[in-house]
């Protein structure tokens, strides 16, 4: 049983290029979500999505664009890197319901130089 | 928007000791109360969450936590900790219908021999 899991592991983006990051969930999860991880500030959310062919924004979505076409990925995308989404990227995904557990993938470590 | 302090940034402590990492939350009508734990180079793994009822939760690990509803706290107890409890702690409050996060800025538990 993978859970969730979230590809590339790494990346190395110049400033200006664009990349999809992408995540996929095996357990038949309705809501996704993408956060990042930045030293010292915690996990913030960037976009979720409740439902196949949903998406709304988070705390942080400046600069990311996300799609859901199929209820098993969420993919997020970066159209033109800058050094500032320098970020370790996780993606999650739950039941629909209040107070219910958040699985995890294992991250994705982006560095745009 | 709910918020989450977690005051110390980092606990050392020594193997066999107890340890507290404390978490506060802002106030709501409803509160839906979580700690994760991020082994290095991991994703996060869910320790225990509040639902309602007895404040006192049993979580993974050894690890419980306690809802204060007056003092907004939902601190992190280990009666004794091993070296393996070496890690970063997240606090985290559901803070929509659709089980996004909000976390603290993260402890980091570091045990020592």
């Amino acid at each position: 049983n993978a859970g969730v899991t979230q590809t590339p592991k790494f990346r190395v983006l110049k400033t200006g290029q664009s990349m999809t990051l992408l995540c996929a969930q095996d357990m038949n999860h309705e809501y996704m979500y993408w956060y990042r991880q930045d030293p010292g500030m915690g996990l913030r959310l960037i976009h979720y999505s409740v439902g196949e062919g949903t998406t709304a924004k988070g705390e942080v979505p400046d600069g990311y664009n996300v799609s859901r076409l199929k209820k098993q990925n969420f993919l997020l995308g970066l159209e033109s890197a800058a050094p500032s989404q320098t970020s370790v990227y996780f993606c999650a995904s739950s039941y629909p319901g209040l107070n219910t557990e958040a699985f995890f993938g294992q991250g994705t470590r982006l560095t745009v130089v | 928007a709910q918020s989450v302090t977690q005051l110390d940034s980092q606990v050392p402590v020594f193997e066999e000791a107890p340890v507290e990492l404390r978490c506060n939350y802002s106030s709501s009508v409803s509160v839906y109360l979580f700690w994760y734990v991020q082994y290095p180079n991991q994703g996060l793994q869910l320790l225990l969450k509040y639902l309602s009822g007895s404040t006192l939760v049993k979580g993974i690990n050894g690890f419980e936590a306690e809802f204060n509803k007056s003092q907004t706290s939902f601190h992190l107890r280990k009666p004794s900790v091993h070296i393996s409890d070496t890690a970063e702690y997240f606090c985290a409050v559901e803070d929509s219908g659709y089980s996004t996060l909000t976390f603290g800025k993260g402890t980091m538990l570091l045990v020592s021999p």
